[in-house]
């Protein structure tokens, strides 16, 4: 059974910084690319940032390019996203998700995590 | 610019069936999406995959209710038999090279 399980949100200063991780079980970790996606309160999802299987080949919204990096140890099946120079707009619950085809660098998402609330605020 | 259009909301009858839809912006109807369903306060769950010539791939669990069909750039979910826990946020999803996208994602009231 494919399970994500993100960790690593709070409630953090703006300007501050933030380190999420998610840790996935259930399937060949470095097989697959992997998300983040976030849904500020009350609005809809918005693709943050994906990774390769390998490691390589990040990707980054506008929104959050420059700010955030996604990388991942596949020794440990851990998807990490540093978050620096946080804005109150960075506010939302942010999802860890798998990449359905294995090998692919982007693709549809097949297994969602739960979700960890991150709030921006003074 | 890839861009993917979802009406804010629908409605349909306990036991009926509700059809939405996805679009997709022009210049890319031969692009696959995927759909979502989000129910109140939980996190998202994969329903299926959808290719521009119909052909789906539903995900673990889901149950034979949800359909999915194409036509041009639309991208349709069709929901039979509505029951109750079928109320709940609906997004489609689709992908480029170096980006994802998701559409605004349509609320659905089951009456």
């Amino acid at each position: 059974e494919v399970q994500l399980m993100e960790s690593g949100g709070g409630l953090v200063q703006p300007g501050g910084s933030l380190r999420l991780s998610c840790a996935a079980s259930g399937f060949t970790f470095n097989n697959y690319g992997m998300s983040w996606v976030r849904q500020a309160p009350g609005q809809g999802l918005e693709w943050v940032s994906t990774i390769s299987g390998s490691g390589g080949t990040p990707n980054y919204a506008d929104s959050v390019k420059g700010r955030f990096v996604i990388f991942r140890d596949n020794s440990k099946n851990t998807l990490y996203l540093q978050m620096n120079s946080l804005r109150a707009e960075d506010t939302a619950v942010y999802y860890c998700a798998k990449i359905s085809v294995v090998g692919a660098t982007t693709g549809g998402v097949d297994y969602w995590g739960q979700g960890t609330l991150v709030t921006v605020s003074s | 610019q890839l861009v993917l259009t979802q009406s804010p909301s629908a409605s349909a009858s306990l036991g009926a069936s509700v059809k939405l839809t996805c679009t997709l912006s022009s210049g890319h109807s031969n692009y696959a999406i995927a759909w979502h369903q989000q129910q109140p306060e939980k996190g998202p769950r994969y329903l299926m995959k959808l290719n521009s010539d119909g052909s789906h791939s539903k995900g673990d669990g889901i149950p034979d209710r949800f359909s999915g069909s194409s036509s041009g750039a639309e991208r349709y979910l069709t929901i039979s038999s509505l029951q109750s826990e079928d109320e709940a946020d609906y997004y489609c999803q689709t992908w480029g090279t170096g980006i994802q996208l998701f559409g605004g994602g349509t609320k659905l009231t089951v009456l």
